[in-house]
Order: structure tokens, then sequence, then C-alpha cells
């Protein structure tokens, strides 16, 4: 199974400022004969399911900001939150979706306000 | 409004058996694989089971094979799960989710998950 990791657990910073979450996988998920990555990431706030942010890497969502951005290729991805807003406190995971069964989910990175 | 819509968690004895319901409404369910995540009280997500559109392909996470079985009525657009010889370690919140039409991975059944319901409880506890 791929498994994929996450850093840090957690993070905290003020509003406004950026906020990095990085996801890594134990092997690559890019496919090259579409030259895409199989890799999402989804916000949870508490006691809500979660939510589809950014899709093959770097997709975001249809209605979701543009604060929220997603990069990399390969086994090493970023989430970016560009201006932390206060509705933006959750867990953020990301997930491959290149291997299945199963596709793998991160640990979990909580984000909240400095 | 586009949404899915779990039911039939509850408390169960270990070895027992529980059938989990997923109704979907707003969208042509028959086009979309749906898979089920749980997560566990506390802790994070696991995929556990998808189908494809037609049912025709399925996957399991090994911890639940030859236990858990997904199936699906699409002249009901309804998603079920038979979890059978049911074991503490399978207490968790169970959401079905769709498969994101953008983002399908070659395994129809899985791929970003862009519509999630808000879960049911199943507790196996003695």
């Amino acid at each position: 199974d791929f498994v994929m990791t996450q850093s840090p657990d957690s993070l905290a910073v003020s509003l406004g400022e950026r906020a990095t979450i990085n996801c890594k996988s134990s092997q690559s998920v890019f496919y090259s004969p579409n030259n895409k990555n199989y890799l999402a990431w989804y916000q949870q706030k508490a006691g809500q399911p979660p939510k589809l942010l950014i899709y093959w890497a770097s997709t975001r969502e249809s209605g979701v900001p543009d604060r929220f951005s997603g990069s990399g290729s390969g086994t090493d991805f970023t989430l970016t939150i560009s201006r932390l807003q206060a509705e933006d406190v959750a867990v953020y995971y990301c997930q491959q979706y290149y291997s299945s069964p199963p596709v793998t989910f991160g640990p979990g990175t909580k984000v909240d306000i400095k | 409004e586009v949404q899915l819509v779990e039911s039939g968690g509850g408390v169960v004895r270990p070895g027992g058996s529980l059938r989990l319901s997923c109704a979907a409404s707003g969208f042509r369910f028959e086009d979309f694989g749906i898979s089920w995540v749980r997560q566990a009280p506390g802790k994070g997500l696991q995929w556990v089971s998808g189908i494809n559109w037609n049912g025709g392909s399925t996957g399991y996470v090994d911890s639940v094979k030859g236990r858990f079985t997904i199936s699906r009525d699409n002249a009901k657009n309804s998603l079920y799960l038979q979890m059978n010889s049911l074991r503490a370690e399978d207490t968790a919140l169970y959401y079905c989710a769709r498969v994101s039409p953008s983002a399908i991975a070659v395994a129809e059944f899985v791929g970003a998950f862009d519509i999630w319901g808000q879960g049911t409880m199943v507790t196996v506890s003695s």
C-alpha cells in the first residue's frame, strides 16, 4: 500500500499569514501517460465531513477560495493557504488515488490560529 | 441539492452484523462510483470499500475483505455496506463519498471524493 505522511502534525498561524502543509507519498503518484498526479487535499472542520479542496495535486475544486493552492509532483506535495482566515481552522488531509485498492489518506494536519 | 445520507449504524456486539445504507439525491446516481470511508473517534480517514457505477467492479481494504460486502441498487439510488463478523476496531463513523467526475482513478470506484454524507456511527462493543 502507498503510505502517506504529512508534516507538521499541527501548526498555528496568525490571521492573514501563510500556512504550509506538506504531504509525502511512499511511492510516486505521478502517471506519465496523462501527466497527472493522483493526489487530493481535503479540509475537515470539527463535526463535519471532509470537503474536497484540490485534486490532481493542483486543481482547485469549484467554489474553493483561491487562497488555497496545491503544488508538487511525484512523491512530495504541498497545500498552501496564502492568507489564513478564521474559517480555515480545520484538519487537512492528503489522499492518493493512484494505487487502488486501497486509496490512502495522510494522518492529517491540524491548523489553528496563533 | 446534491446529497448523500447514510443510515443503519448502531451498537453491535463483536461478531455481529450491520447493514449500512446510503441514499443519494440531486444527481444521476447511476453515473458515479461511490466509496465508504470511515473515521474512528478522534482519528483520521480510512477508505473501506468502493463500487463502480454499475456494480461490476468493487474493492476493499485488506482489513475488511471477506467480512464486508458493498453493493448498490441504481433503481433505488442507494448504496449498501453489509458488515459481518464485526470487531472492536471497526468502530467508526462511516461516510459514503462520491467519486468526482473530474478526478477518477483507473479503478472507477475511487478517485477524489467530491460529495460526502454526514456519516453513520458504528460502535462494536460487548
